[in-house]
């Protein structure tokens, strides 16, 4: 059982277009991160989120998390090729000692 | 800064056989965690190694065991393997104080079973 959902699952998009990743549950997280997995790689950590209503941009890319701290979204703006990569995202409650990851959304850039 | 290390990078055992799987921890952390990825899936938490003990466990068998050594490497045992154990083995480093619980991955362990 996973505790976020991500939408969508696929994405495949031309570049230079414009994108948004959803991250949704119905639980409450002291804090949220977005990693990006490459092929034969480990996830790299992007961001953390920790206060609701928080916005964080990593140049093209814009984080928000929710006001009640259930969800959150990942906006790339102009997506280049380089950003091809599965899309994690990841919650932290009070008290666990891991992190709660989605499902994943898998971002292919076409040139 | 030495980032988290795995070995090995490809593994291939048979059914019922056991597995040995290494983790460095990047310098300056003391905490490790394993989790599990399936083909398609997000990473799913085994368990979390803190001071040479377990800490914490995710909603694995007692087949998957681990050890943490004094230099804050870590090994994932899996026993009796099963083909759905077939998946990207990740091992995590962390701070125990860290406020957000912020983990650095290392590159897995690709096991299949056979």
């Amino acid at each position: 059982t996973q505790l976020l959902e991500q939408s969508p699952q696929f994405l495949s998009i031309q570049e230079g277009e414009n994108l948004t990743v959803y991250c949704n549950s119905s639980s409450v997280f002291s804090s949220l991160q977005w990693y990006r997995q490459e092929p034969g790689e480990g996830p790299v950590l992007l961001v953390t989120v920790v206060t609701g209503g928080e916005v964080k941009k990593l140049k093209r890319l814009t984080f928000q998390f929710g006001d009640a701290r259930k969800d959150s979204s990942l906006h790339i703006t102009a997506a280049q090729p380089g950003d091809t990569g599965l899309y994690l995202c990841a919650g932290d409650q009070t008290g666990a000692n891991n992190l709660f990851f989605g499902t994943g959304t898998r971002l292919t850039v076409i040139p | 800064e030495t980032g988290v290390t795995q070995s090995p990078t490809h593994l291939i055992k048979t059914r019922g056989q056991q597995v040995t799987l290494r983790c460095s921890s990047q310098s300056g952390h003391n905490t490790v965690s394993w989790y599990q990825q399936a083909l398609g899936q997000g990473p799913q938490f085994i368990f979390q190694y803190y001071r040479e003990e377990e800490n914490g466990r995710g909603n694995f068998p007692p087949r998957f065991s681990g050890l943490q050594f004094p230099n804050y490497s870590s090994e994932l045992n899996v026993n009796a393997l099963e083909l759905d154990d077939s998946a990207l083995y990740l091992c995590a480093s962390s701070d125990w104080t860290s406020l957000y619980n912020e983990q650095f991955f290392g590159p897995g362990t690709r096991l299949t079973v056979l």
